[in-house]
């Protein structure tokens, strides 16, 4: 699976939105681009994938460059709840396992 | 629908020792995956079982090996216990789909070796 690149950390206050950005160059044309994240003391969680085309949900959105070399989570009003560790992971045809990087951690203010 | 379950949730074992995790996938879930979480190498990817079968393989030495049952419940052995093994150690269970499908995973066991 091809590699992605996150910031270490981001800082949101609350009722902000939040854009965590994501680079993949490497990116084939069959990864999908799958974002989960990982509360305090709890297994990561979904939150949103996506191929070609931006992708909403009710936890975020997703846009993807027209490139498709980078994407950014958008978390439309930071919460206090939404203070996680966030990865941004490609997943090929190959398999289905979750190749975890560093993710970024987001901190979030009241 | 019940989410993923773990079985224990803490451990604690000694050096040399063996050791068996269990996890219970949501119902109807075929395929269950293993990750292991440390402060220093992060989440890696164990293993996972679809239909009784591994399917994939992260790479680990072969001290750590797993199972699962027709009922797609999966266990996890690790035999002969480093202090390195101590960890979170997460399933994941899934529809089993390649490139799209969503893993729920589970709280975890947390393995201590001393």
């Amino acid at each position: 699976d091809a590699k992605t690149t996150q910031p270490n950390s981001m800082e949101s206050n609350e009722e902000e939105p939040v854009h965590l950005p994501c680079n993949h160059s490497t990116i084939s044309g069959t990864d999908y681009i799958h974002w989960y994240r990982q509360l305090p003391s709890q297994g990561p969680e979904y939150v949103i994938h996506g191929l070609t085309s931006n992708v909403n949900n009710r936890m975020a959105s997703l846009a993807i460059a027209e490139d498709r070399k980078s994407s950014t989570l958008i978390l439309h009003r930071a919460t206090l709840r939404d203070a996680a560790v966030y990865y941004c992971i490609l997943r090929g045809q190959a398999g289905t396992a979750l190749i975890f990087g560093k993710g970024t951690t987001l901190s979030v203010s009241s | 629908k019940a989410g993923v379950t773990q079985t224990p949730r803490y451990l604690i074992k000694t050096r040399g020792q063996q050791v068996t995790l269990s996890c219970s996938p949501i119902s109807g879930h075929r395929s269950v995956s293993w990750y292991q979480q440390t402060p220093g190498q992060g989440l890696q990817f164990l293993f996972e079982y679809f239909s009784e079968t591994q399917r994939n393989k992260g790479n680990f030495p072969g001290r750590f090996s797993g199972r699962q049952f027709s009922n797609s419940r999966s266990e996890m052995n690790v035999s002969t216990l480093e202090l390195g093994d101590s960890a979170l150690y997460l399933c994941a269970s899934s529809a089993g789909r390649p490139s799209t499908d969503t893993q729920y995973f589970g709280p975890g066991t947390r393995l201590t070796v001393l």
